[in-house]
């Protein structure tokens, strides 16, 4: 079975400066990998994901995130980020037999 | 567009009402789930269901049930409210293990 830890519950930063939201995961098959992002009073909308293929995803609002095997990690970036960036993200784990696994969630939050 | 739909977004009750929040989805995806989420905290899976007629507890001991007698509609039921049921429901689905698609949520609370 897999599990997902993400290191901070909450990351507050300013306005234009670069985010880091950090994720690990531990799993004995290939996986499945994704960035879910939740506004408040609001489901979970699918940010971005890794399936195969280039380790590098990105987003259409300028997030990225990189797959790397030998530290089994998924770590979102963005190089500047907005108010509007405010938000919880969720790392989420699976393969094709298994069911999502979600990390608890990691707080941004964006000051002006 | 959202393609999994649940209603209310927001309910009141009061305490001993029986409630159901209902949940579908357009996409044919046989694998249904209902997370319970305190605001700004970790989801919890409370049930899933994997095609009609089957529906399991989750991580989370809830006392709500679920039923799945079509493929689109995975409704969830406490049959007597109680304060502690305060909180967000989220129902999803998937195809298969490429990712979950999130209703907006029910917030629900109970006085």
């Amino acid at each position: 079975a897999q599990s997902v830890t993400q290191l901070d519950s909450q990351v507050p930063v300013f306005e234009e400066a670069p985010v880091e939201l950090r994720c690990n995961y531990s799993s004995s098959v290939s996986v499945y990998l994704f960035w879910y992002v939740q506004y408040p009073n609001q489901g979970l909308q699918l940010l971005l994901k890794y399936l195969s293929g280039s380790t590098l995803v990105e987003s259409i609002n300028g997030f990225e995130a990189e797959f790397n095997k030998s530290q089994t990690s998924f770590h979102l970036r963005k190089p500047s980020v907005h108010i509007s960036d405010t938000a919880e993200y969720f790392c989420a784990v699976s393969d094709p037999n298994n069911d999502m696994r979600f990390g608890a969630g990691t707080r941004l939050t964006v000051k002006p | 567009e959202a393609d999994i739909y649940q209603t209310p977004r927001y309910l009141v009750i009061g305490t001993g009402k029986k409630i159901t929040l209902e949940c579908s989805q357009t996409m044919g995806h046989d694998k249904m789930y209902w997370y319970q989420q305190d605001p700004g905290m970790e989801l919890h899976l409370i049930h899933y269901s994997y095609g009609v007629n089957s529906t399991e507890k989750g991580d989370l001991s809830s006392e709500s049930t679920v039923s799945r007698i079509r493929t689109e509609h995975f409704p969830l039921t406490l049959e007597s409210a109680r304060p502690s049921h305060t909180s967000q429901y989220l129902c999803a689905s998937t195809r298969t293990g490429r990712g979950y698609t999130f209703g907006s949520g029910t917030r629900l609370t109970v006085v």
